[in-house]
């Protein structure tokens, strides 16, 4: 159990569009959903903290704007980057929490955004 | 807020032999994670362990809450262990994990 799948697992996309990543827990309810960016040979950095049915909370120095975080459903958390630029080019990665007591995060196999 | 850190930050082995990754941190916490990051970039849950000690087949960690550190035994290692290997924690009252900067594990044959 404590399945989480992310679409899609790569992605090219020209400057100036916007991007659509979405997580979903397969196997069970994800109270609380994490965004993670990893640059090459880098560790993983939290983006922002989302919980079904309320607005993210951001890390320090994201860009809200840029990056747009939806968590509609126990199931389903989506990222959008916005007016995507080359600087956006990363490896992200989507974690889920059941919320109980233990707080253990299942990762995603992430998503890897190239912007030309 | 938190700290961790891992040594060693890079490890070469021959397969067959041991060895103990390591991870300090720097307050109290509530969630303690060892993954394997693989080379497709996939993180393995290996365990979740804020304290104690648990086994899973080769591997075994061992968490020392009170002295802040947590190890990850690697026994009789094969080519498959090798990649990146990330500590994760979260501070008491945090849910966020934040992770050290990984050991990187060769295996050769």
């Amino acid at each position: 159990g404590a399945v989480v799948s992310q679409h899609p697992s790569w992605v090219i996309c020209k400057s100036g569009t916007s991007v659509k990543i979405e997580c979903r827990s397969l196997d069970f309810q994800a109270t609380t959903m994490f965004w993670y960016r990893q640059f090459p040979k880098q560790s993983l950095m939290l983006m922002a903290t989302s919980n079904e049915g309320s607005k993210a909370t951001y890390e320090q120095g994201v860009e809200k704007d840029k990056f747009l975080i939806n968590h509609a459903s126990l199931t389903l958390s989506t990222l959008t980057v916005t007016s995507a630029h080359p600087e956006d080019s990363s490896f992200y990665i989507c974690s889920a929490s059941r919320g109980d007591i233990y707080n253990e995060q299942f990762f995603g196999p992430g998503t890897r955004l190239t912007v030309l | 807020g938190i700290q961790v850190e891992q040594s060693p930050p890079d490890l070469i082995l021959q397969e067959g032999a041991n060895s103990t990754l390591r991870c300090n941190f720097s307050d109290s916490v509530n969630n303690l994670q060892w993954f394997h990051q693989n080379p497709w970039g996939q993180l393995i849950n290996l365990f979740y362990i804020p304290s104690g000690t648990k086994q899973n087949g080769r591997l075994s960690a061992t968490t020392v809450a009170t002295e802040r550190y947590s190890l990850l035994y690697i026994s009789s290692s094969q080519t498959t262990d090798s990649g990146v290997y990330f500590c994760a924690v979260a501070g008491t009252g945090f849910q966020k994990l934040v992770f050290g900067t990984g050991t990187r594990l060769l295996v050769s044959p």
